[in-house]
């Protein structure tokens, strides 16, 4: 079946230093690829997404791209900010109307 | 975009009791789902809920645990039956709206935090 797996946490980071949470996926065909981010003491809420091969999400300096000839959707920042502290789970969707398969979740902290 | 109501927002409970969650959608939507997200843990799918019939549940949860209803497009419940400390968790509504997967969205409801004690 689907599945997603991301890098162990917690990754912990200087302001401005540069991010890489690493993601892969199994699935059958074409998935659409997410992440999802959550602040503390909030709920989920979309960061980017991609649907086809080769596309780039991006969203608050945050970026990934869709890459089917390794399975993998990383997310990458460049300056990361105090205010970037959080949970990001990266996600899949096999098919149209189909749930979302979650990653167990990889916790940031970022320190001034 | 889906407005999505789920209550009650929190709940302390006693073992062996059950919780009744809903979740109401301002719109008609293509698909609902519930999930659950343990402390410290991802979101996990429980089961989708089907229109006018069975919910079809994922491995490793039941219907005499969670019990689902969706008697329209716009509203569903998830029973969470026979309560143990085990139980304590988050748990999502989340909806599909639109036909394809490019021009579909997904929204999830602010989540229902179940304390058993």
């Amino acid at each position: 079946g689907n599945s997603v797996t991301q890098m162990e946490g917690p990754v912990t980071l200087s302001e401005e230093a540069f991010l890489t949470i690493n993601c892969t996926y199994t699935a059958t065909g074409y998935p659409s690829l997410f992440w999802y981010v959550q602040y503390p003491g909030e709920g989920l809420q979309l960061l980017l997404k991609a649907t086809k091969a080769d596309d780039k999400g991006s969203n608050k300096g945050f970026e990934a791209t869709y890459r089917k000839e390794t399975t993998s959707f990383h997310l990458e920042k460049g300056s990361v900010q105090v205010s970037d502290s959080a949970v990001y789970f990266c996600a899949l969707r096999g098919q149209a109307g189909t749930a979302l398969i979650f990653g167990k979740g990889t916790t940031l902290s970022v320190s001034s | 975009s889906a407005v999505i109501s789920q209550k009650p927002s929190r709940d302390i409970c006693q073992r062996g009791t059950s919780l009744t969650i809903q979740c109401q959608v301002d719109s008609q939507v293509t698909m609902m789902f519930w999930y659950r997200q343990q402390p410290g843990q991802s979101l996990t799918l429980i089961a989708t809920a089907n229109q006018g019939s069975e919910a079809t549940y994922e491995s490793g949860f039941v219907i005499d645990k969670f019990p689902i209803s969706r008697p329209n497009l716009t509203f569903s419940t998830l029973t969470v039956s026979n309560m143990s400390p085990e139980d304590s968790s988050i748990y999502l509504c989340s909806v599909i709206m639109g036909a394809s997967t490019t021009n579909e969205k997904l929204f999830f409801g602010s989540g229902t935090q179940l304390s058993v004690l």
